[in-house]
């Protein structure tokens, strides 16, 4: 089946830095991609997705590029804040339209 | 507001003790999924349904069972709790089973303790 592969945290950065969270994924054909978020003490959040290669996801001055040509979707902000600290997870359907598959996921802490 | 609720939060269990955990989604979502959460493994499958009376095994289906009577409703059982069974458990619910342009809407967590 389908798999990614986060790279590990944790990551710690000061305020207004730049984030690159990388993902790299195996797959058949080409399917949808996903960032996932999860705040302390909940439950995780879409973050943003992209449905075909080249597509370009955004959200929350988030954001990650479908390509197929590295088969990677990494994730990126600009300037990072303290509310941003959390657990990022990259995700893909396992196969076909089956349910989607996560990463190990990485912890990012912000400090001011 | 509309989403996923899971009940109970928190439980502590002995070894040998069974319990149901309920996940509601008021969505009229299609298809709802179990996942555990463990430090260093990510999120892993257990079961999910794809509608109403219907349920498939993840990745991780030993010594859980699920239910789903109700298309609202999809319930997690462990017959004879373990302590490998210590997790977080996530309950998600999504329009279509890929996800596609729609994402999964998660419920906020059950942490269980098995002693």
């Amino acid at each position: 089946g389908n798999s990614v592969t986060q790279m590990e945290g944790p990551v710690t950065l000061s305020e207004e830095a730049f984030l690159t969270i990388n993902c790299t994924y195996t797959a058949t054909g080409y399917p949808s991609l996903f960032w996932y978020v999860q705040y302390p003490g909940e439950g995780l959040q879409l973050l943003l997705k992209a449905t075909k290669a080249d597509d370009k996801g955004s959200n929350k001055g988030f954001e990650a590029t479908y390509r197929k040509e590295t088969t990677s979707f990494h994730l990126e902000k600009g300037s990072v804040q303290v509310s941003d600290s959390a657990v990022y997870f990259c995700a893909l359907p396992n196969s076909g339209n089956t349910p989607l598959v996560f990463g190990k996921g990485t912890r990012l802490s912000v400090i001011a | 507001n509309a989403g996923v609720t899971q009940t109970p939060k928190f439980r502590v269990l002995k070894t040998g003790q069974s319990m149901t955990l309920l996940c509601a989604q008021d969505m009229n979502h299609e298809y709802m999924y179990w996942y555990r959460q463990d430090p260093g493994m990510g999120l892993r499958l257990i079961h999910y349904s794809v509608g109403e009376g219907t349920t498939a095994k993840g990745e991780v289906p030993d010594g859980y069972n699920v239910s789903r009577l109700k298309k609202q409703n999809f319930l997690l059982g462990l017959e004879s709790a373990a302590p490998s069974q210590t997790s977080v458990y996530f309950c998600a619910s999504s329009y279509r089973r890929n996800a596609e342009g729609y994402g999964y809407t998660f419920g906020s967590g059950t942490r269980l303790t098995v002693v």
